[in-house]
């Protein structure tokens, strides 16, 4: 089956500094990515798609000088959370599009997550 | 734009019997898919059934099927056989042409022994 790994599982930083959150598609390749935020006992909130080879397209309300997003290949999309605060403190979820050969599968493969905790 | 609606916060289960979660969606789509997805403790989301909206046949994966209602937008899953593993939340979710999913807000299943 599609697998999607995320990396790290988990992750502590101190205000200020940044954090890169990297989402891999192991055994598929996935022109798109999408970026989940998930709140404790809360529902998935789209933050992001990543495309590959082109800018991401971010949701409204999120702001993406703080969420930088890079979709360098087909296998691996990174979400870098600048300035980390606090606030920023939350679960954050990738998952791949996965696509049959004559086109998109309407499929998401979801990652494991990350568990983010800022200091 | 898409809405998905669970008016199920909670629900409970024994083990062994059936239980419905019901989910509504709003879409202005002609063409989408849906889905449920489970979530355990441990958060990896996992797909448990999916139903393209052009399919009248309802979608059947083992002891999990849906109820779609095209019509009145209703798009409800079905467990039988309840097991202590399908403890978990559970989200309804649907997606279009920009392959964006729309998650509901999930309704969390509890499996009594």
């Amino acid at each position: 089956g599609a697998v999607v790994s995320q990396h790290p599982s988990w992750v502590i930083c101190k205000s200020g500094t940044s954090v890169k959150i990297e989402c891999r598609s192991l055994d598929f390749q996935a022109t798109t990515m999408f970026w989940y935020r998930q709140f404790p006992k809360k529902s998935l909130m789209l933050m992001a798609t990543s495309n590959e080879g082109s800018k991401a397209t971010y949701e409204q309300g999120v702001e993406k000088d703080k969420f930088l997003i890079n979709h360098a290949s087909l296998t691996l999309s990174t979400l870098t959370v600048t300035s980390a605060h606090p606030e920023d403190s939350s679960f954050y979820i990738c998952s791949a599009d996965y696509e049959l050969a004559g086109g998109p599968d309407y499929e998401q493969y979801f990652g494991p997550g990350t568990r983010l905790t800022v200091t | 734009a898409q809405t998905v609606t669970q008016s199920q916060p909670e629900m409970s289960v024994q083990e062994a019997e059936t239980v419905t979660l019901s989910c509504t969606y709003d879409t202005s789509e002609s063409d989408y898919y849906l889905f449920w997805y489970k979530q355990p403790p441990s958060r990896q989301m996992i797909l448990v059934i999916r139903q393209e909206a052009y399919k009248q046949q309802n979608a059947t994966e083992n002891r999990f099927s849906v109820n779609f209602q095209k019509a009145a937008k209703s798009f409800s899953l079905k467990i039988s056989d309840s097991q202590l593993g399908d403890a978990a939340m559970y989200f309804c979710a649907s997606g279009g042409s920009n392959y964006k999913l729309t998650f509901g807000k999930g309704t969390l299943l509890t499996v009594n022994p």
